[in-house]
């Protein structure tokens, strides 16, 4: 059964360091997305793909964070400078094109910032 | 702005009994839908089960079945016969359609199957 994967599964770092995470979405689906999950909260839709274009980025920190899916397949998610709050697990989904198509869940990126 | 609200930080259940998670929302949108995603412990979340707010007939799959009331804003879930499987944290999670694919997420109900 195909699977989103994500690398690294546990990364730790310094504040004020840079850290990227990577997402391979399943192979077709159009739509990618990365969320992060407080520890204890539900998680939060960071930004949205569909192919290499942005569709939502409402909610991602553009002053350190960033994200790109430059071929519309892979995607990179980046801090520059971590903080300490961003200390989180950083989820990557992908689906179909429609709107309402099942989003399927990669293992995450436990991120701890020291 | 729409918000999920699950009251019930953690639920236990004894094995092969019934239990209900609890979910509540608020939305002034008439169409939208509505899910349950299971998050197992170092493992990915995974769909449950899924709910379209224009249909009157509550899903259902296999021991998993919700109880929708589109009035009350109530979105609860039944687990019939559980499993130790079912050991997890469930989200319950809303869906409006024009605003995209943006899941909005409650916070989570962790529950613990007692063998």
């Amino acid at each position: 059964e195909a699977e989103v994967a994500q690398s690294p599964r546990y990364k730790i770092t310094e504040k004020s360091q840079a850290v990227a995470f990577w997402c391979d979405p399943i192979s077709g689906h159009a739509t990618l997305y990365w969320y992060r999950q407080i520890l204890g909260q539900g998680p939060e839709l960071l930004v949205q793909f569909q192919d290499e274009s942005v569709v939502d980025d409402s909610q991602l920190p553009k002053d350190r964070f960033s994200a790109e899916r430059l071929k519309g397949v892979d995607s990179t998610l980046k801090i520059q400078p971590a903080e300490l709050g961003d200390s989180a697990m950083y989820l990557c989904a992908s689906s179909l094109p429609g709107v309402v198509d099942t989003q399927y869940f990669g293992p995450g990126t436990r991120l701890t910032v020291l | 702005a729409q918000t999920v609200t699950q009251s019930q930080p953690e639920m236990s259940v004894q094995e092969a009994e019934t239990v209900t998670l609890s979910c509540t929302y608020d939305t002034s949108e008439s169409d939208y839908y509505l899910f349950w995603y299971k998050q197992p412990p170092s493992r990915q979340m995974i769909l449950v089960i899924r709910q379209e707010a224009y249909k009157q007939q509550n899903a259902t799959e296999n021991r998993f079945s919700v109880n929708f009331q589109k009035a009350a804003k109530s979105f609860s879930l039944k687990i019939s016969d559980s499993q130790l499987g079912d050991a997890a944290m469930y989200f319950c999670a809303y869906l409006w359609e024009t605003s995209g694919s943006r899941l909005t997420f409650g916070e989570g109900t962790q529950l613990t199957v007692n063998p």
